[in-house]
Order: C-alpha cells, then sequence, then structure tokens
C-alpha cells in the first residue's frame, strides 16, 4: 500500500529562519515523490520531484528536498523563509499512472 | 502555453441536485485526473481518464462519475448531491506517460452544497 504522512499540520518560523517540512512515505513500490505547494484560492503547484536520479532534489522558489530511502522520507526544506512562503504544502507519491496520494498538508506561517 | 482551466470557479447547489464541472488540459496532454479537497480528508484521488477512457478510479461512490472527450477536455458529474460533497475539485492534466510525470493543477472548481 501506498500512503504519505506529514508531520505537524502547522509549522511558524521566523522571516530568515531555515523552513523545514516533515514527509514520511510507504511504498510497496520504487517510490515517486513530489512536493506542492497551494496559495489561497489556487490550484496546486510543483515545487520539486524524486524520481529516481539524485537523491537531492532542488526545486523552484530556493527550496529543495533529500530522499533517504533508509528513513522512508522525504522531507522539504528552504534555508531561509521570505513572507512570501506562507502557503500549504502537501507531500504526495505517485502509484500508478497518474494516481498520486496526498499527504494532509502542512500549513506554513512565516512571522515578519 | 496555456494553463489548466476549469469552470466553473464557484458553484451552489442544493441536496439532490446534481452538477457537472468541466476541466481543459494543457494542449497536448492527454491525461486528466480529477481530485477532491476537502478540510477533513485533505486531497483525495477520483478518478483518471487517458485517451477517453478511464484507466484509474478512486474509493468514491458510483454518484461520482466523468467523461473524457476527443480533444481531451473532461467532465466530472456527481448526481443526487449531498452536504458533503462541498468541495474544492481539482483537476489535473499531464501526457499520461509514466508515474514520474509531472501533474499540472487548475485552479478548482469549488461547490457548495446547501
Amino acid at each position: 500500500a501506498q500512503s504519505v504522512t506529514q508531520l505537524g499540520s502547522h509549522v511558524s518560523v521566523s522571516e530568515g529562519a531555515l523552513v523545514l517540512l516533515r514527509c514520511n512515505y510507504s511504498s510497496s513500490v520504487p517510490p515517486y515523490l513530489f512536493w506542492y505547494v497551494q496559495y489561497p484560492n489556487q490550484g496546486l503547484q510543483l515545487l520539486l520531484k524524486y524520481t529516481s536520479a539524485a537523491t537531492l532534489v532542488k526545486g523552484i522558489n530556493g527550496f529543495e528536498a533529500e530522499f533517504k530511502k533508509s528513513e522512508t522520507s522525504f522531507h522539504l526544506t528552504k534555508p531561509s523563509a521570505h513572507m512570501s512562503d506562507a502557503a500549504e504544502y502537501f507531500c504526495a507519491v505517485s502509484v500508478t499512472g497518474n494516481q498520486f496520494y496526498f499527504g494532509t498538508g502542512t500549513s506554513l506561517t512565516v512571522i515578519p | 502555453k496555456a494553463g489548466v482551466t476549469q469552470t466553473p470557479r464557484y458553484l451552489i447547489k442544493t441536496r439532490g441536485q446534481q452538477v457537472t464541472l468541466s476541466c481543459s488540459p494543457i494542449s497536448g496532454h492527454r491525461s486528466v485526473s480529477w481530485y477532491q479537497q476537502t478540510p477533513g480528508q485533505g486531497l483525495q484521488f477520483l478518478f483518471e481518464y487517458f485517451s477517453e477512457t478511464q484507466r484509474n478510479k478512486g474509493n468514491f461512490p458510483g454518484r461520482f462519475s466523468g467523461r473524457q472527450f476527443s480533444n481531451s477536455r473532461s467532465e466530472m458529474n456527481v448526481s443526487t448531491l449531498e452536504l458533503g460533497d462541498s468541495a474544492l475539485y481539482l483537476c489535473a492534466s499531464s501526457t499520461g506517460q509514466g508515474r514520474a510525470e509531472t501533474q499540472y493543477f487548475g485552479p478548482g472548481t469549488r461547490l457548495l452544497v446547501l
């Protein structure tokens, strides 16, 4: 079975601080993993994806994520938070075809 | 390229009615997937259409159905609406060639059932 767990439904960081959003996955097949961001009243936008090439994946807006098979994790990080990073973040695992399993999301608040 | 478009953006219906939502994928994309997003259940996969055929289906009742046209545009229909069907319905498109593909999401249709 495939599933994604995002620890922490709400994360608050100060502007300029490190952002760390956690994602753990369960997959019976080698996983393809994605991070999406959703701004209010908008659809989801891809931040980055892991497709079994490099384990450290760089995405847009300064975000990156590291795939750790031993820990079944794919945590999202950004060295310095910006006010514009405030949004909902979703981790997802691709199963078959285009069926994604999404985590429950983490709402990021950036404190000025 | 134009992005994924969904119409209408907002809908208000009453219990028992039916509703049809539309999704136009990115040009050249043959796969369209539908998701339901609610505060309680998060993002849940409804179904995927590829070349006019349903290729994958999530765990939703038969009241939820869809179809895809030859131009890859897709519609989703919900019959006999229930209060719990109030949600943001998102569609996503891709070329449909594999698991590693990025899905591109539309802005969603927000459905309110009264």
